[in-house]
């Protein structure tokens, strides 16, 4: 099975630069994704790590380290638009190659 | 183009009836996925299905039903409608296979609200 943890809440100023943390757990592993959700909308990709270290695009990178179980988003020049839910999910491996999801970061960009 | 779609986007029913959602994918995926998002925003998987065959299927109650006519629907009829169904249900789709790393594209949600 999978276990995926994150933090509920973060706040943070517009211009400024948020980490969100994720680690997981999980009997098989094939990859790290991130997504971020607004209120009332689907969920949509940001990023995926395979391999260990950071990808960067944009605002947004992520780093992933397969040894500590661990991945961060970091968002750089926060924007107001950037207030959302952000997911953190890990893939199985496998044949099915199941999501499993954390419950999401909530984040509030505030003025 | 709407690359995946849900019909409808709001189900408002009373406790016992049978309804259905559907979900349509023009991207050319093999694979699609039932998510169920409750109150507390937990995104959690619940069937998926490849080129027509399921292939994950989570501990969900049996009342609740997948179909896949074709690779490019993925339909969920639910039986005897309690009020813990009450949630946003997402379909998703993508691309398995070699060289894909199977990004999910969502579609925007089926809200059903048990009364």
């Amino acid at each position: 099975g999978q276990n995926i943890d994150q933090p509920t809440e973060m706040t943070a100023t517009e211009g400024a630069i948020v980490q969100i943390n994720c680690t997981y757990q999980t009997s098989g592993f094939n990859g790290l994704f991130w997504y971020q959700q607004h209120a009332g909308e689907a969920p949509t990709f940001l990023s995926y790590n395979v391999l260990d270290g950071l990808e960067e695009k944009g605002r947004f990178s992520s780093f992933l380290s397969r040894s500590k179980g661990y991945s961060y988003l970091l968002l750089k020049e926060l924007q107001m638009k950037d207030s959302a839910s952000y997911l953190c999910a890990a893939l199985a491996s496998g044949s099915a190659r199941q999501l499993t999801f954390g419950s999401g970061t909530q984040l509030t960009v505030l003025p | 183009d709407t690359a995946v779609s849900q019909t409808p986007k709001y189900l408002v029913t009373q406790m016992g009836n049978d309804k259905s959602i559907k979900c349509e994918q023009n991207l050319g995926h093999d694979t699609m996925y039932w998510y169920k998002q409750d109150s507390k925003k937990f995104l959690k998987i619940m069937f998926s299905y490849n080129n027509k065959e399921l292939i994950i299927n989570e501990t969900v109650p049996n009342r609740f039903s997948p179909k896949s006519p074709d690779k490019a629907h993925l339909n969920l009829h639910i039986n005897s409608l309690e009020l813990g169904d009450s949630a946003v249900y997402f379909c998703a789709s993508s691309q398995l296979g070699t060289g894909h790393y199977n990004e999910q594209f969502f579609g925007p949600g089926t809200r059903l609200t048990v009364l």
